[in-house]
């Protein structure tokens, strides 16, 4: 299994500011996963993040709202620019294991006021 | 598009009872199909995942059912304890890759003692 850690766990967040997440892998993987979950909904992909390339965004979510940086293979970070109430969510880091199962880190509970 | 469909939204079982959660899937391609469980400020944890080639998974006391030709499945926990009592999420995936997941709703179990 692979251990996956989160900074911050928490933050309260003015609105039009910005907010860069970090998520530490414990091992070597090839690619990195974000998700965002709304409160009481479930869980969305936002993008996924190889190491050595641009990230690949799913319908619905931009770079210039999402930035993603991957610069080695065990860590990650994802950043919510121009903060809006909208925005308020989990955001949670996810790697495959070697079984093609999916670890998630514990998230990061983002309040926008 | 939900793609991933899952009800009921919320289910209260006793003790010792049978939880059964129902999930169905529009896109063909889907290949793999995991269970998640979360508690409250923690990450999805895999509980059990299954795929299309086997009608029925059985780990425990928690059971995967799956059919093909409904493009439904289903989880069922046996004997249903209280620290059962979480937020389960159906997810579907299509090839090797366990972590860009197409989630369902989820259902939130609640087990009384």
């Amino acid at each position: 299994s692979a251990v996956i850690s989160q900074k911050p766990s928490r933050d309260i967040c003015q609105r039009g500011t910005s907010l860069t997440i970090q998520c530490q892998v414990d091992s070597q993987v090839t690619m990195m996963f974000w998700y965002r979950q709304q409160p009481g909904q479930s869980l969305t992909l936002i993008a996924t993040a190889n190491q050595g390339s641009e990230a690949t965004y799913e319908s619905g979510f931009v770079i210039d709202k999402f930035p993603i940086s991957r610069p080695n293979l065990t860590f990650s970070t994802l950043t919510v620019s121009n903060m809006s109430p909208e925005d308020s969510s989990i955001y949670l880091c996810s790697v495959e294991g070697s079984h093609t199962e999916a670890f998630f880190g514990q998230g990061t509970r983002l309040t926008v006021v | 598009q939900q793609q991933v469909k899952q009800s009921p939204q919320s289910l209260i079982v006793q003790k010792g009872g049978i939880s059964i959660i129902n999930c169905a899937y529009e896109n063909t391609a889907f290949d793999y199909f995991p269970w998640y469980q979360q508690f409250p400020g923690k990450g999805p944890a895999l509980l059990i995942a299954i795929r299309p080639d086997v009608s029925e998974k059985k780990e425990g006391r928690f059971t995967i059912s799956f059919n093909k030709s409904a493009k439904q499945f289903s989880l069922h926990i046996m004997d249903s304890q209280p620290g059962d009592s979480a937020t389960y999420f159906c997810a579907a995936s299509i090839g090797t890759s366990g972590s860009r997941l197409t989630f369902g709703e989820g259902t939130q179990l609640t087990v009384n003692p």
